[in-house]
């Protein structure tokens, strides 16, 4: 049973700090996604990419978070300096494109507490 | 712009009663509509995507759901729910040739035995 796998699936750290989470999407999937999801906002879209290029990253506050895919395993999500304001869960979604739609199937997520 | 609204917030029902969520969406195009799941601390599950085709689909644990282009909406159905379908539930749509999906704020359900 293909699955998106997260690590950690919990994270509590102070504020300053760094933060780096994990992603392995299924294998075989060409896109992953970054999502945030906190009670204010809803589940919000971070970055996304295909075939390990990032296509979109708007979603992202450019001047703490970074995302890299380096290699087809491995999509990492970092956050330097965390802040208080990043505390949420951060799901990892991985999807094939085939023909003119994409599913994506999501991780357990990450919950990110920053004190 | 694209949007998707679930105009529940929470919705409580007993076990064995009927269920319907509401979804609408606003897309100048032919929507591609999804319907998730997510049971407290996992991630988002697909229940059911419609693409083209018969507008009646049917999904993973006996769910159902109707495109109504007329109404643009999407709403999710089960004829008798069960106490682990507690869950929340969100719709989202994307589009041809389009990688982001628009998700709504969720709908929250609470079953009662």
């Amino acid at each position: 049973d293909a699955r998106v796998t997260q690590t950690p699936r919990h994270k509590v750290t102070e504020m300053g700090q760094e933060v780096t989470m994990r992603c392995q999407p299924i294998l075989g999937h060409n896109t992953v996604f970054w999502y945030r999801q906190t009670m204010m906002q809803g589940l919000e879209l971070l970055a996304y990419f295909r075939n390990r290029a990032p296509l979109d990253d708007s979603g992202m506050p450019k001047d703490r978070f970074s995302a890299e895919m380096p290699d087809a395993t491995l999509a990492t999500l970092k956050i330097q300096p965390s802040e208080p304001r990043d505390s949420a869960v951060y799901f990892c979604a991985s999807g094939q494109k085939r023909e003119a739609y994409n599913e994506q199937f999501f991780g357990p997520g990450t919950r990110l507490t920053v004190l | 712009a694209q949007s998707v609204t679930q105009p529940d917030i929470h919705i409580t029902v007993s076990e064995g009663a009927s269920l319907e969520l509401r979804c609408n969406y606003s897309y100048g195009a032919t929507p591609y509509l999804f319907w998730y799941v997510q049971s407290p601390g996992q991630g988002l599950q697909l229940l059911l995507k419609y693409f083209s085709g018969d507008t009646l689909v049917q999904g993973i644990k006996g769910f159902e759901a109707e495109f109504k282009r007329s109404q643009s909406s999407f709403n999710l159905r089960k004829p008798s729910v069960h106490w682990s379908d507690a869950a929340e539930y969100f719709c989202a749509v994307g589009a041809y040739n389009t990688d982001k999906l628009i998700f709504g704020t969720g709908t929250r359900l609470q079953v009662f035995p």
